[in-house]
């Protein structure tokens, strides 16, 4: 399968600061890249479609001006959150779907994930 | 109600055991259903994807779907340790939107 790399895969920071996780597509392109967070044994929830060269579309309930989105390239997509709090806390992932394949939606690769922590 | 639920588990069984994780749903627009296996602190990785019923098999690996009863199941044969992850199931009508299950967590007892 296509290769999704996340990075850091674990950062802790004081709170007040930013933080930058960076998604990857290695092996493949793609034009939109989903960011999701997870908390400890609950799902997924989608927080943003990231869009390449586009803004980001966002889910209700997040904040645009918290989760800063860029999606600068075909291969690179950016989350930074910002002034983070401890309730920030959360292991965020990002998933990746392969240029060409429209509607095929099974084909969607995720990352490793980035574990935040914020005191 | 949420649209997809699953139970959390935990789930426990010995090796060699046929295994049977279960999602049901609400929403008759889901036409694509898939499987991922998450390993602790690690990302999702696609184990099975499905459209529409059917039946779908890769090697240990069976996925039913049961559109009438809004009902998936994913079914691992002589199971393994190594098969011991948190599984989430996960649906869509078209586009990109996956909506996940909460994940059962397996855990396979040599």
């Amino acid at each position: 399968g296509a290769v999704v790399s996340q990075h850091p895969s674990w950062v802790i920071c004081k709170s007040g600061t930013s933080v930058k996780i960076e998604c990857r597509s290695l092996d493949f392109q793609a034009t939109t890249m989903f960011w999701y967070r997870q908390f400890p044994k609950q799902s997924l929830m989608l927080m943003a479609t990231s869009n390449e060269g586009s803004k980001a579309t966002y889910e209700q309930g997040v904040e645009k001006d918290k989760f800063l989105i860029n999606h600068a390239s075909l291969t690179l997509s950016t989350l930074t959150v910002t002034s983070a709090h401890p309730e920030d806390s959360s292991f965020y992932i990002c998933s990746a779907r392969p240029m060409g394949r429209g509607g095929v939606t099974g084909e969607l690769f995720f990352g490793e994930g980035s574990r935040l922590t914020v005191l | 109600q949420k649209e997809v639920e699953q139970d959390p588990g935990p789930l426990s069984v010995p090796e060699g055991a046929i295994v049977s994780l279960n999602c049901t749903y609400s929403n008759s627009a889901f036409q694509y259903f898939m499987w991922y296996r998450q390993y602790s602190r690690k990302g999702p990785e696609l184990l099975m994807y499905t459209y529409s019923s059917g039946n779908k098999e890769d090697g240990r690996f069976t996925a039913q779907v049961d559109k009438s009863s809004k009902y998936i199941s994913l079914f691992i044969r002589d199971s393994q340790p190594s098969d011991s992850a948190t599984y989430l199931c996960a649906m869509a009508p078209s586009g990109y939107a996956l909506n996940f299950g909460k994940g059962t967590s397996l855990l396979v007892t040599p």
